[in-house]
């Protein structure tokens, strides 16, 4: 099976850094990626990571290690309309289906 | 125009109805799927589908089921609604032509479903 573990809540300050981990666990993996979700709305495709190593979207970065079955997402210059929520996910054996994370929400303030 | 849309946006229906879920995409894209989210669980994958002619099932197909009319339409049927499919249900497409951009799903606005 699939299971994917990040933390359900992350708090930050305005113009901060924050990371947001994520290590899964597959029988397959062919890649890991990540999406942001505004209360309510659709989530919307930020990254993904094939390879290991670090991926940079102006101020979003994403990183893997598949050796370690580990990624995060770095979120730089935070602004307030960052505060969404953030998933990880995987695809693993059923083709370009994905396994998706619970969620971390992330709250950040002035 | 919205590149996937979902109809309808939000439902209230009753115990052991049959109710549909609609999905039309004009990205051109073969793969579709169909998520559930509930609070504090994530997306959970139901059913998805890679051609008109290939429907797989998800992580929580049971009690759901599905049909792909055409390249662009993929709907979502609950044969007797029960009140713990009350969520919000995502349709997604991708092009699965792999790298980053065949990885990334498009998702539909959603359709809030409550089952009294």
């Amino acid at each position: 099976g699939q299971s994917l573990e990040q933390p359900s809540e992350v708090t930050a300050v305005e113009g901060a850094i924050v990371q947001i981990n994520c290590t899964y666990q597959t029988s397959g993996f062919y890649g890991l990626s990540w999406y942001q979700q505004h209360d309510g709305g659709a989530p919307t495709f930020l990254s993904y990571n094939a390879l290991d190593g670090l991926e940079e979207t102006g101020r979003f970065s994403s990183f893997l290690s598949r050796s370690d079955s580990y990624g995060y997402l770095l979120l730089q210059e935070l602004q307030m309309k960052d505060s969404a929520s953030y998933f990880c996910a995987v695809r693993g054996n059923s083709g370009y289906a994905l396994n998706f994370g619970k969620g971390t929400s992330l709250l950040v303030t002035p | 125009d919205a590149d996937v849309t979902q109809t309808p946006r939000n439902r209230i229906t009753k115990t052991g109805k049959r109710i549909m879920l609609e999905c039309s995409q004009t990205k051109g894209h073969d793969r579709m799927y169909w998520y559930r989210q509930d609070p504090g669980l994530g997306l959970r994958l139901i059913y998805y589908s890679f051609d008109v002619k290939d429907i797989n099932k998800g992580e929580i197909s049971d009690g759901y089921s599905v049909s792909r009319q055409a390249q662009a339409k993929f709907s979502l049927s609950l044969e007797s609604a029960i009140p713990n499919q009350t969520a919000l249900y995502f349709c997604a497409t991708s092009d699965g032509t792999g790298g980053r951009y065949g990885n990334e799903q498009f998702f539909g606005p959603g359709t809030r479903l409550t089952v009294l």
